[in-house]
This record gives C-alpha cells, sequence and structure tokens, in this order.
C-alpha cells in the first residue's frame, strides 16, 4: 500500500467514449503526477500539478486533459482516444521540500489504470 | 539527447545475486534513483544515490560512479519475490526525473 490509489484498474474504451480516470493520495503531499506507462518504454511525465496548479505539460494532446480540484485528488479526462493510446497510467504524488535533496523528486505512485482503446 | 539504458530483461536463479546495470548521458546530474515494480502494482522506491560509491540496504545494495555514468543494483540471495521490473532514474540539472525503459528480472527456481 503506498497511500496512493486509482480506479479504476483497469479500462477498455472505444475511440468515441468519453471516461476519466482518478487518483487519490492519502499521504498529505501537495505535489501530483500523471505518467504513462508502455510496454519496453520509459516512463512519460504527462502533466505536473503542484498545490492545484499544473506546473508542466509535456505537450501532450487534448484528447487528455487533466484537473485537480485539491491537492488529494487529480483526474484525467480522456476523449476521443487512439488505439497508439493504450497503456498504463501511472499517479504519483510527492512532497515538494522535503525530497532526499529538499525537492519533490521521490515518488509514490498508485497502482496505475491499465487503459485498452479498441 | 538525454539517454538511460539499462538491459530488457534478466534471468537468474532463486539464492544466487544479479547485478542490473544502469548507463545514463543527462543534463546535469543530481542524483539516481531505483524502482521496483512487480507487475500490475505500483512503482515502489529502493534507493537514491547522489555520491559516488555503494549503498547497502538489506539485501539490494545501489552502486554509482559519477565520472562513468553508470550504476548498479545488486541483489543478493535471490528471492521469487523479487520478479518484477527494476526502473533506473535519474534526476537532471532542472531537477526533471529522466526514467530507463526498466529491466525486467525472472528468478527461477
Amino acid at each position: 500500500e503506498t497511500g496512493v490509489t486509482q480506479t479504476p484498474r483497469h479500462l477498455v474504451m472505444g475511440m468515441t467514449n468519453k471516461k476519466s480516470l482518478k487518483c487519490e493520495q492519502h499521504l498529505g503531499h501537495n505535489a501530483m503526477y500523471w505518467y504513462k506507462q508502455s510496454a519496453k518504454k520509459p516512463l512519460e511525465l504527462m502533466f505536473v500539478y503542484n498545490f492545484k496548479e499544473q506546473t508542466e505539460n509535456n505537450s501532450v494532446p487534448s484528447r487528455f486533459s487533466p484537473e485537480c480540484p485539491n491537492s488529494s485528488h487529480l483526474f484525467l479526462h480522456l476523449h476521443t482516444l487512439q488505439p497508439e493510446d493504450s497503456a498504463l497510467y501511472l499517479c504519483a504524488s510527492s512532497q515538494p521540500g522535503e525530497g532526499l535533496l529538499g525537492t519533490n523528486e521521490k515518488l509514490f505512485f498508485g497502482s496505475g489504470t491499465q487503459l485498452s482503446v479498441l | 539527447g538525454q539517454n538511460i539504458d539499462q538491459p530488457t530483461e534478466m534471468t537468474a536463479t532463486e539464492g544466487a545475486i544479479v547485478q542490473i546495470n544502469c548507463t545514463y548521458q543527462t543534463s546535469g546530474f543530481n542524483g539516481l534513483f531505483w524502482y521496483q515494480q512487480h507487475a500490475g502494482e505500483a512503482p515502489t522506491f529502493l534507493s537514491y544515490n547522489v555520491l559516488d560509491g555503494l549503498e547497502e540496504k538489506g539485501r539490494f545494495s545501489s552502486f554509482l560512479s559519477r565520472s562513468k555514468g553508470y550504476s548498479y543494483l545488486l541483489l543478493k540471495e535471490l528471492q521469487m519475490k523479487d520478479s518484477a521490473s527494476y526502473l533506473c532514474a535519474v534526476l537532471d540539472s532542472n531537477y526533471q526525473l529522466i526514467w530507463g525503459a526498466g529491466t525486467k528480472l525472472i528468478i527461477k527456481p
């Protein structure tokens, strides 16, 4: 148990569907992240929120839309996805200022949502 | 560009020792992380190295050589539960994490 919970664990959707991924952290952290993990590829950072403000958007297509209503919850809204978007989507959190270097680099991950786009 | 290289897959025997290597070329260096990820589970933090040398933590040790851009994770007395993917990541000069693709470790009885 990492303190970061993601739902659903598995999701199958068609290219015209709209769905949302949910992440909740119980660690009192103020930074939250979305990562994409594809087989045999490095983790790809998608979005970063610090204190509910989006601080990074790594050229992610607009069919992915994040939402961070408070520092404990993070959503990823999905719309008109493509088959190449099939992957494991990981949420993570960290605490700015309290990491190993006084930054926020030590991450706590959820178990992910395995997404299949048909 | 920035790059992290680690073997895609390794196989080892229960009770033995295995070394998983990671080489990196990054814009600056503020430390190297190892994470463990069991299939279908969250990656979990194993170790952090920022100075050269060996850090030991029970059956797991992590080594760093900054001059060579090289690290390894050493797992001793392998157990079946050590079957997992091991992810290497480097914190660059902008405090961005650069990830390797991971090494899948298979433990055989």
